[in-house]
């Protein structure tokens, strides 16, 4: 069936870069998503990256995909306070049925230290 | 509204009573999705339209569950003999059209607590 699995904490420096990493497993994701959830606030959608594609770069934030082990993960350059927050990992797949339905890992709260 | 709205923003219910969750989606947005968020998980999916119309109602967990959007704007989320476990926050999200070729803006979610 389908799950997207993610690490569910992660703490760095102010400075750093943070890496969270995601693994799917539906291998007809069309898809794959990057959202933000800060506390008491709505999910943000931070980027999103196709699956013909390998790697896709939005000024601090990298997208790396490995279709062929079925593993995303979003770097973040010189991670900020205001980074701290929930980073979910979505899969949209279902080629012949819903163009809604995401499915969502768990979470990853990434924790900036200063 | 500059945003996708949800009302009320929090509903404490007694267990076996009806509930009923607002989602004022952006204007002009013909989908609308609504997922629910249970403490330490990901958004699930529950149903999505298109318009109208319920385009996929699979993520409903079960019948006691229910949704409209009668005019293609507002939507209602319903949930009839609320138990304890349907505690959780609702989230409604909307977006242009299909979901890949635009980006779904979440609301900020009604968060149901049934006691």
């Amino acid at each position: 069936g389908e799950d997207v699995e993610q690490s569910l904490f992660l703490s760095v420096r102010e400075g750093d870069s943070s890496v969270i990493n995601c693994t799917y497993t539906d291998s007809s994701s069309t898809y794959l998503y990057w959202y933000k959830q800060e506390p008491g606030a709505g999910l943000q959608l931070l980027t999103y990256i196709f699956s013909n594609m390998d790697m896709k770069q939005d000024q601090r934030l990298t997208v790396l995909l490995n279709k062929k082990d079925k593993h995303l993960s979003l770097r973040i350059a010189d991670t900020q306070t205001g980074d701290s927050a929930i980073y979910f990992c979505a899969e949209r797949s279902r080629p012949g049925g819903s163009q809604g339905n995401l499915i969502f890992g768990k979470g990853t709260k990434l924790s900036v230290k200063p | 509204g500059a945003g996708v709205s949800q009302t009320p923003s929090n509903k404490v219910t007694e267990k076996g009573k009806y509930v009923e969750l607002r989602c004022d989606p952006i204007s002009g947005h013909t989908a609308l999705y609504w997922y629910r968020q249970s403490l330490g998980q990901g958004p699930e999916f529950l149903i999505y339209f298109q318009g109208t119309g319920a385009a996929d109602d699979s993520g409903l967990p079960n019948d006691r569950f229910f949704a409209v959007r009668p005019e293609g704007s507002v939507s209602t989320l319903k949930i009839q003999r609320t138990e304890r476990g349907d505690s959780a926050v609702y989230l409604c999200a909307s977006s242009l059209g299909r979901l890949e070729d635009t980006e779904a803006f979440f609301g900020q979610g009604t968060r149901l607590t049934v006691v």
